[in-house]
């Protein structure tokens, strides 16, 4: 079993519409969350962390479950420039490991 | 801030050859990764250096990848000899302990092995 697992996609979906992505880890001891977003042939870059209690940044909402594993984030109201692929990041141990997944292509067009 | 460096950004090799990469992270940051994305794949971490030294190398194959840190600043990543399954991008990152456990990556180095 991967430690990260996530759908590849891609996700085709039309503007202004609300798109979600969802990621399974395999660690128990996994003590931070986090989506990172990579453009095509670009280096990944930190979208936003992800908090037991939930978190939203503007039109993106992140949700983790411990108990399931399990991470997901939301995107609404979906813009072109949200094209691009959403990367499950988990951290493990304590030197700053971190674990990415597979990534979720994610394409909106008109 | 200047962001984290890297060159080349291309190399084409033939399978047998040896390549370099070289990294400059970001002023100031202790920690140096490595990272292999192979296409349609995540990043996988190669090597983990904290200042110079090696934090994690589980991932790194020894058989033929080496890396330094010799001044806790720069870093060389050196395949030697490449093989076909090696074509990929070359992803360096740094942080600081401040950061939130926040990576940031240079813009890679593509390789690809004939």
């Amino acid at each position: 079993r991967k430690e990260v697992e996530q759908d590849p996609g891609p996700f085709n979906v039309p503007e202004g519409a609300t798109v979600a992505f969802n990621c399974t880890y395999s660690n128990s001891a996994s003590q931070s969350f986090f989506w990172y977003r990579q453009d095509c042939r670009k280096e990944p870059k930190l979208l936003m962390s992800v908090y037991s209690s939930g978190n939203e940044d503007g039109r993106f909402t992140a949700q983790l479950n411990r108990a399931s594993q399990y991470i997901s984030l939301l995107i609404r109201d979906s813009k072109l420039s949200d094209s691009a692929t959403y990367l499950c990041v988990v951290l493990t141990g304590g030197g700053n490991k971190l674990t990415f997944g597979t990534g979720t292509q994610l394409k909106v067009e008109l | 801030e200047a962001g984290v460096a890297q060159s080349p950004r291309y190399k084409i090799i033939e399978k047998r050859q040896s390549v370099a990469f070289w990294c400059n992270p970001i002023s100031g940051h202790a920690t140096l990764y490595w990272y292999q994305q192979i296409l349609g794949q995540g990043p996988k971490l190669l090597i983990q250096f904290q200042n110079n030294g090696v934090v994690d190398d589980s991932q790194l194959p020894k058989d033929r990848f080496s890396a330094e840190r010799l001044k806790g600043v720069d870093s060389t990543l050196k395949i030697q000899p490449a093989k076909l399954e090696d074509s990929a991008v070359y992803l360096c990152a740094s942080s600081s302990p401040q950061g939130r456990n926040e990576q940031f990556f240079g813009p890679g180095t593509r390789l690809t092995v004939l």
